[in-house]
C-alpha cells in the first residue's frame, strides 16, 4: 500500500515555466488537498476536492489549477512559475476529514 | 473563522523530561483538533485527533492532548522525551460546520531533545 505519492521529489523552474506536480494515492480517498509549506507560516491550503470532478480554491489559490478527473490523481498546475512559489508542496488525502489526513512525502520547488 | 497559535516556534527539552508543546484555537463552536508531527525532510504524519470524544486523546509515540474548552486549548504532551521525538509539531483545526476541506494549521513548535 503506497499511500499518497507525490512528483517529482524536487524540481527547479525558471520564472515565467510552467509545470504539473504529480499526486497519486491507492486509498480510494475522496477528499484530496494541496498545501505549500513556507518557513514560519506553517502550511496553506491552496485547493481542494471532496470528490472525482469536483475541485475548489482554499486559502492561497492564485497561480494555481487543479482538476480531478480520476478518484486517485489530483495533480497541481503552475501556469507561469514566480519567484513567490518557491515552497515545499505537500499532497494530502482523507477517507473522512474529521479522522485525519495521510500526507505525501513533499515536492520541493525552487523557482529562479 | 479559524485559526491555531502556537507558542513557542521552538521548544528544547532534555531526554527523559516533560515534553509541553502549546495550541490554542479560535473557533465559533467546538472544532476538530489535529495534532501533526513532521521529521526531517518527510511528510506530515497525525499523531492524535478530538473530534468531540473524550477530552483527554490518546495518540501514537506516548503523545496525549487535553481538549479545554473553558482556555480554548489543545496542548501536547509527553511525560518522557526520547531522542526520537526531535521533530516539528504542527496543531490544525477544522470547524466540523463549515466545508470539508477547512483545515488550518498553526506555524509549528520544532521540538529539539538535548541528550
Amino acid at each position: 500500500n503506497a499511500g499518497v505519492t507525490q512528483t517529482p521529489k524536487f524540481q527547479v523552474l525558471k520564472t515565467g515555466q510552467s509545470m504539473t506536480l504529480q499526486c497519486a494515492q491507492d486509498m480510494n480517498h475522496e477528499y484530496m488537498s494541496w498545501y505549500r509549506q513556507d518557513p514560519g507560516m506553517g502550511l496553506r491550503l491552496i485547493h481542494y476536492s471532496v470528490g472525482a470532478g469536483i475541485t475548489d480554491q482554499g486559502e492561497v489559490p492564485n497561480g494555481y489549477n487543479v482538476s480531478r478527473s480520476t478518484t486517485e490523481d489530483f495533480p497541481l498546475r503552475l501556469l507561469s512559475a514566480a519567484p513567490s512559489q518557491t515552497s515545499v508542496y505537500f499532497c494530502a488525502s482523507t477517507r473522512d476529514p474529521a479522522g485525519g489526513y495521510t500526507f505525501g512525502s513533499g515536492t520541493r520547488l525552487t523557482v529562479v | 473563522a479559524q485559526s491555531v497559535t502556537q507558542l513557542g516556534s521552538h521548544v528544547s527539552v532534555s531526554e527523559g523530561a516533560l515534553v509541553l508543546l502549546r495550541c490554542n484555537y479560535s473557533s465559533s463552536v467546538p472544532p476538530y483538533l489535529f495534532w501533526y508531527v513532521q521529521y526531517p525532510n518527510q511528510g506530515l504524519q497525525l499523531l492524535l485527533k478530538y473530534t468531540s470524544a473524550a477530552t483527554l486523546v490518546k495518540g501514537i509515540n506516548g503523545f496525549e492532548a487535553e481538549f479545554k474548552k473553558s482556555e480554548t486549548s489543545f496542548h501536547l504532551t509527553k511525560p518522557s522525551a526520547h531522542m526520537s521525538d526531535a521533530a516539528e509539531y504542527f496543531c490544525a483545526v477544522r470547524d466540523p460546520q463549515t466545508g470539508a476541506n477547512n483545515l488550518f494549521f498553526g506555524t509549528g513548535t520544532r521540538l529539539t531533545v538535548i541528550p
